[in-house]
C-alpha cells in the first residue's frame, strides 16, 4: 500500500536554530498537509499545499509541495521553545489521506 | 475557525464494557473520521463517513462500530472493550474533496 517516509524521526536542536524535515513517497499526491501535535492534544493544521511547486509560509514556517508531487518539506526558522512537539506530514489523493509517522522536535535550552 | 469537539479527554473503562466516544463538528463538514494513534504506529483509520447514516470501514475496523445519525455528530463504539484498545482516539472532519482534515483534541482511553 501507499506509504509516506517522514524523516528524521526525531531532532534535537538548540533554540534559535533552523529546522528542516521532509516526507517522500513512491506515490503522487494532489495535496500535501503539515500538522503539529502537542503532547496530549490533537494535530493542528499548519500548512496546506495544493499545487506542485507551491511554496507557502505561515509565520516562521515554510513548506513546499515537490515538483514531482511525491515529496514535501517543512522548514522552521529561528526555533523557539514552543515549537516542541510532533510534526506530521500527510499526502492526500482521491479522498484518501496517508499520514507520515511524525518528526519529534526537541529543543535544548 | 473549525471546531471539532470530542466529548472526553480521558476515559477509563473495564474489559467487556461497551464504550461510546462522541465527536461533534460545527462547520457543516460532510466527512468525518475516527483514528487511533499508538506509539510507533502513527495514525490508523478506523472508520469514516461521507454522509449521514453512511459509514465505511477504514484500515482497522475490527472491534469497532460507528454511528452517524446527524451530520455534525460521529460516534465511535467499542462493542466489548479489550485491553488492546487502550489508545489515543482522534476524530477529524473535512468539507470533502481535497480539503484538509481538522482534528479534535483526542480522547485518551484506557481499558483495564
Amino acid at each position: 500500500g501507499q506509504q509516506l517516509n517522514q524523516s528524521p524521526q526525531s531532532m534535537f536542536i538548540q533554540e534559535g536554530e533552523d529546522v528542516s524535515m521532509n516526507c517522500t513517497s513512491s506515490s503522487i499526491f494532489n495535496t500535501w498537509l503539515w500538522y503539529k501535535q502537542d503532547p496530549g492534544e490533537g494535530p493542528v493544521l499548519l500548512i496546506a499545499l495544493y499545487k506542485a511547486g507551491e511554496l507557502t509560509s505561515n509565520g516562521r514556517l515554510t513548506a513546499q509541495f515537490g515538483i514531482t508531487r511525491k515529496d514535501s518539506f517543512l522548514n522552521i526558522s529561528a526555533s523557539i521553545p514552543s515549537d516542541v512537539g510532533i510534526y506530521f506530514c500527510a499526502g492526500q489523493r482521491d479522498d484518501k489521506i496517508i499520514f507520515g509517522k511524525g518528526t519529534r522536535l526537541h529543543i535544548l535550552p | 475557525d473549525v471546531k471539532v469537539t470530542q466529548s472526553s479527554r480521558y476515559l477509563v473503562k473495564r474489559t467487556g464494557e461497551k464504550v461510546f466516544l462522541e465527536c461533534v463538528q460545527d462547520m457543516d463538514h460532510e466527512n468525518m473520521f475516527w483514528y487511533r494513534q499508538d506509539p510507533g504506529l502513527g495514525l490508523r483509520l478506523i472508520y469514516f463517513s461521507y454522509d449521514v447514516k453512511m459509514k465505511e470501514k477504514g484500515d482497522i475496523p475490527e472491534g469497532y462500530s460507528v454511528s452517524r445519525e446527524k451530520k455534525e455528530r460521529f460516534s465511535l463504539i467499542l462493542e466489548s472493550a479489550s485491553t488492546n484498545q487502550t489508545s489515543m482516539y482522534l476524530c477529524a472532519s473535512n468539507l470533502g474533496g481535497h480539503q484538509p482534515q481538522h482534528f479534535g483534541d483526542g480522547t485518551r482511553l484506557s481499558i483495564l
